[in-house]
């Protein structure tokens, strides 16, 4: 089983609709972050927690929010998907200890039409 | 503009040649980081340099700092099929903060 699980991994939805992706680590890990990858782009931050009442914004973060459930879940939602948010989003999870050294999910590939 | 600049954008090789990408800063590095990423997948870490002049190898994988420069290079030798994927430099801009930006990546083809 692979150690940060993301679900969805695909998803369609119309503008609008409210969308929730959810992520959850067997690492162990305090550290958790959110994502976004777009053509051309790169990858962006949206959100960030350090532990479970550590809540931080990212570089992008107008749009959505997070939820971090539990020390192994870390949630994102969109709360009214419009089509410039559809990407390909990751979570990334770290142990303090060692850096910027970060284990991401197979990631969710979000359209929004 | 993008604080950190990758290139080439793109990369096709032979399957044996080596090849070599660079990753430059706009601004100072406190942490290097490349990952590796393969279609439909996430990033997959490959190593971190952090002292001006450090290197570090993985199996045929290379990674040099150039501080002054605040420059990255990685290099393959010899490369092979299992090379090909997309790598991405990080950097951590305010030391130890574990917020990488990233670089758009260099996507590189291995041809057999």
């Amino acid at each position: 089983d692979a150690d940060v699980t993301q679900t969805p991994r695909n998803r369609i939805t119309k503008t609008g609709k409210r969308i929730m992706l959810e992520c959850s680590q067997t690492k162990g890990h305090d550290r958790m972050y959110w994502y976004r990858q777009d053509p051309g782009l790169g990858l962006r931050l949206i959100y960030y927690s350090f532990d479970v009442k550590d809540i931080n914004k990212g570089e992008i973060s107008d749009g959505y929010s997070v939820s971090r459930q539990a020390q192994a879940k870390f949630s994102l939602s969109l709360e009214s998907a419009i089509p410039n948010q559809t990407a390909l989003y990751f979570c990334a999870t770290s142990d303090y200890r060692e850096g910027g050294k970060l284990f991401f999910g197979s990631g969710t590939q979000l359209s929004v039409l | 503009s993008q604080e950190l600049e990758q290139s080439p954008q793109s990369l096709i090789v032979q399957e044996g040649k080596n090849l070599t990408i660079n990753c430059t800063s706009s601004k100072t590095l406190y942490g290097l980081y490349w990952y590796k990423q393969k279609y439909g997948e996430g990033l997959i870490f490959l190593m971190m340099l952090q002292k001006g002049g450090e290197e570090k190898s993985h199996e045929k994988i290379t990674a040099k700092l150039d501080e002054k420069k605040q420059q990255s290079s990685l290099h393959i030798t010899a490369s092979q099929p299992s090379h090909a994927g997309i790598y991405l430099c990080g950097a951590d801009r305010q030391g130890g903060s574990e917020k990488l930006v990233f670089g758009k990546g260099t996507k590189l083809t291995v041809n057999p």
